[in-house]
């Protein structure tokens, strides 16, 4: 069946460095989403891919669907403490179900 | 505007019993997704009720079930529990379906412990 994986599973970075999470999938994808999930919380929507190559900024977050549209990433520049959480992509394929990635949980050090 | 409302919070079953878990969604949405939460596997999608109708389901067992109501409540209901079911369950409510559907509301959840 469709499955979705993250790298990496676990990031502890310093406070203003860079971050980035990768997202594959073992299908096509007719779109991609991006949750974000802080500790104890619930997943909170971030945004929605769909086109081939399509490339959208929130701010300080840049995410990007590949080509094939089977993967994507997420990169966030100069990390704040805010940031810190669990990023989920998720996935749409044939089957017509939104499968969530493994996720990718960042810690973010003062 | 009411998020999406999930019942119990909190609930804790032993072996062998059964559980009901409730979700209100968002006023005007007509899809319910749920999913099964666990530290070690991530979010398993459950399944995704549409106008009453199961759309999609997930690759779980018999023993877990739902159902959509006319005014697009959903319940889930998992009998004969076993020690592995313990878990965050989420609902998430949407406008759409399928290809169509937007983003996802996730209510708080309904955290389960069985002992």
């Amino acid at each position: 069946g469709q499955q979705v994986m993250q790298i990496p599973q676990y990031q502890h970075v310093q406070e203003g460095e860079d971050f980035t999470t990768y997202c594959n999938s073992s299908t096509t994808l007719s779109n991609i989403q991006w949750y974000k999930q802080r500790p104890g919380g619930h997943p909170v929507f971030l945004i929605q891919l769909v086109k081939s190559g399509e490339v959208k900024k929130q701010k300080r977050l840049t995410f990007q669907f590949g080509e094939a549209k089977k993967n994507s990433s997420l990169h966030i520049t100069a990390t704040q403490t805010t940031d810190v959480g669990t990023y989920f992509c998720a996935g749409r394929g044939n089957t017509d179900k939104l499968i969530f990635g493994t996720g990718t949980r960042l810690q973010v050090f003062p | 505007k009411a998020g999406v409302t999930q019942t119990p919070r909190y609930l804790i079953k032993t072996r062998g019993q059964q559980v009901t878990l409730s979700c209100s969604p968002i006023s005007g949405h007509r899809s319910v997704s749920w999913y099964q939460q666990t530290p070690g596997q991530g979010l398993q999608f459950l399944f995704e009720y549409f106008s009453e109708t199961q759309r999609n389901k997930g690759n779980f067992p018999g023993r877990f079930s739902g159902r959509q109501f006319s005014n697009s409540r959903s319940e889930m209901n998992v009998s004969t529990l076993e020690l592995g079911d313990s878990a965050l369950y989420l609902c998430a409510s949407s406008f759409g379906r399928g290809i169509g559907t937007g983003e996802l509301f996730f209510g708080e959840g309904s955290r389960l412990t069985v002992l």
